[in-house]
């Protein structure tokens, strides 16, 4: 089947700092990727679309000065944290629409700011 | 618009027991239909589908989940609940056509009592 990775499972970074995220599709084009967020005990939240080529479209409330997203190649779309704060602190999971409809998840990234 | 309800954050049962997690959708388009699974800290793991094919739908690790059209339910479940099986359960939903994002539902909360 159609695999999606993630990298890093878990990172702590200090406050002020940034963080990128990689969501890479193994084995198939993915021409648009989902970043989600997810709270402890709660579902996942949409933040934004990524679409190769051209700019991601964000979810109201979703801040893209914070949460910038690149989608340079059918394969990799990123997520960088940028000037991170406690609040930012969150599980963060991409995802792709992979062949035969199906969406494929990565494991995921625990982000924790110190 | 679409959205997906989950009836029950937690539901409780006993080892060997029937498992049944209720999910009902709201849709106007044709949907696709999922549910995932996820252990603590990690990513989403795919239990099963529904692409407009055959209304019952078998996954991996014995789930099933059945597409009913009159009741805009997609419930799932499986004969006999494994230790192994306590994990936190989500409903899912999105357009059929296009590289649209899932919509999740809350979640379910399964433990499996000894």
């Amino acid at each position: 089947g159609a695999v999606v990775s993630q990298h890093p499972s878990r990172v702590i970074c200090k406050s002020g700092t940034s963080v990128k995220i990689e969501c890479r599709s193994l084995d198939f084009q993915a021409t648009t990727m989902f970043w989600y967020r997810q709270f402890p005990k709660q579902s996942l939240m949409l933040m934004a679309t990524s679409n190769e080529g051209s700019k991601a479209t964000y979810e109201q409330g979703v801040e893209k000065d914070k949460f910038l997203i690149n989608h340079a190649s059918l394969t990799l779309s990123t997520l960088t944290v940028t000037s991170a704060h406690p609040e930012d602190s969150s599980f963060y999971i991409c995802s792709a629409s992979g062949p035969s409809g199906g969406a494929f998840f990565g494991q995921g990234t625990r982000l924790t700011v110190v | 618009a679409q959205s997906v309800t989950q009836l029950g954050s937690h539901v409780s049962v006993s080892e060997g027991a029937l498992v049944l997690l209720r999910c009902n959708y709201s849709s106007s388009v044709p949907p696709y239909l999922f549910w995932y699974v996820q252990y603590p800290n990690q990513g989403l793991q795919l239990l099963l589908k529904y692409t407009s094919a055959a209304t019952l739908v078998k996954g991996i690790n014995g789930f099933e989940a059945e597409f009913k059209k009159s009741e805009t339910s997609f419930h799932l479940t499986k004969p006999s609940a494994h230790m192994s099986d306590a994990a936190e359960y989500f409903c899912a939903v999105r357009s059929f056509s296009g590289n649209t994002p899932l919509v999740f539902g809350k979640g379910t909360r399964l433990s499996v009592i000894a």
